[in-house]
């Protein structure tokens, strides 16, 4: 199957710094990518999704300026976490699916962002 | 977007089959039927999906109910790998196949 990537796999940083995540399709071309949170025994929860070339779409609740979220190329899109606090200490993950197979959807391994 | 309605765990003993149901009584006709599964610090990986028709794989199977209010994911031996977390999700072309995940069963195989 398709294969996503996430760097770092694991990222701590100081509260009011940014920290950035890469999500990458190593072998298809993602017109689409999704970026999922996920605390501590709980569900993941989307929160936003992105078509290459174009803004992204924010659920509900989500803060846009907060996560800054950037789908430059069809293999790589970004999540920015600015100004992060302990409460964004989570686990971030994304999937991507492509034109063609739009009906399949591939995870990465995820993100795990420890603010202190 | 449809709701799915799993139970919160199951438990099965090794080298046995399992069967996870999956409840979506407001199914629409455009909903494609997903399941993933997540083992910890890890992201979802793909099991099956289908539409109408029971589906097979080399990981499991998918058997989808006439009326498409149901499902149930079978594994048809379960192993110690197997121990996860467990997602059915409905996907809806029309909707852009946004994928929302409910909670999941947690799945414990025993020894």
């Amino acid at each position: 199957g398709a294969v996503v990537s996430q760097h770092p796999s694991r990222v701590i940083c100081k509260s009011g710094t940014s920290v950035k995540i890469e999500c990458r399709s190593l072998d298809f071309q993602a017109t689409t990518m999704f970026w999922y949170r996920q605390f501590p025994k709980q569900s993941l929860m989307l929160m936003a999704t992105s078509n290459e070339g174009s803004k992204a779409t924010y659920e509900q609740g989500v803060e846009k300026d907060k996560f800054l979220i950037n789908h430059a190329s069809l293999t790589l899109s970004t999540l920015t976490v600015t100004s992060a606090h302990p409460e964004d200490s989570s686990f971030y993950i994304c999937s991507a699916s492509s034109l063609a197979g739009a009906n399949e959807q591939f995870f990465g391994p995820g993100t795990r962002l420890t603010v202190l | 977007d449809a709701k799915t309605t799993q139970p919160n765990s199951m438990e099965s003993n090794e080298e046995e089959p399992v069967h996870l149901p999956c409840n979506h009584s407001t199914i629409s006709g455009t909903d494609y039927i997903h399941w993933y599964r997540q083992l910890p610090s890890q992201g979802p990986e793909y099991v099956i999906h289908g539409l109408t028709s029971n589906v097979n794989n080399r990981m499991a199977s998918l058997a989808i109910a006439e009326d498409r209010k149901s499902s149930t994911l079978i594994l048809h031996r379960a192993t110690l790998r197997d121990a996860a977390v467990y997602y059915c999700i409905l996907r809806d072309w029309a909707g852009g196949f946004k994928t929302i995940f409910g909670a999941g069963t947690r799945l414990f195989v025993k020894a």
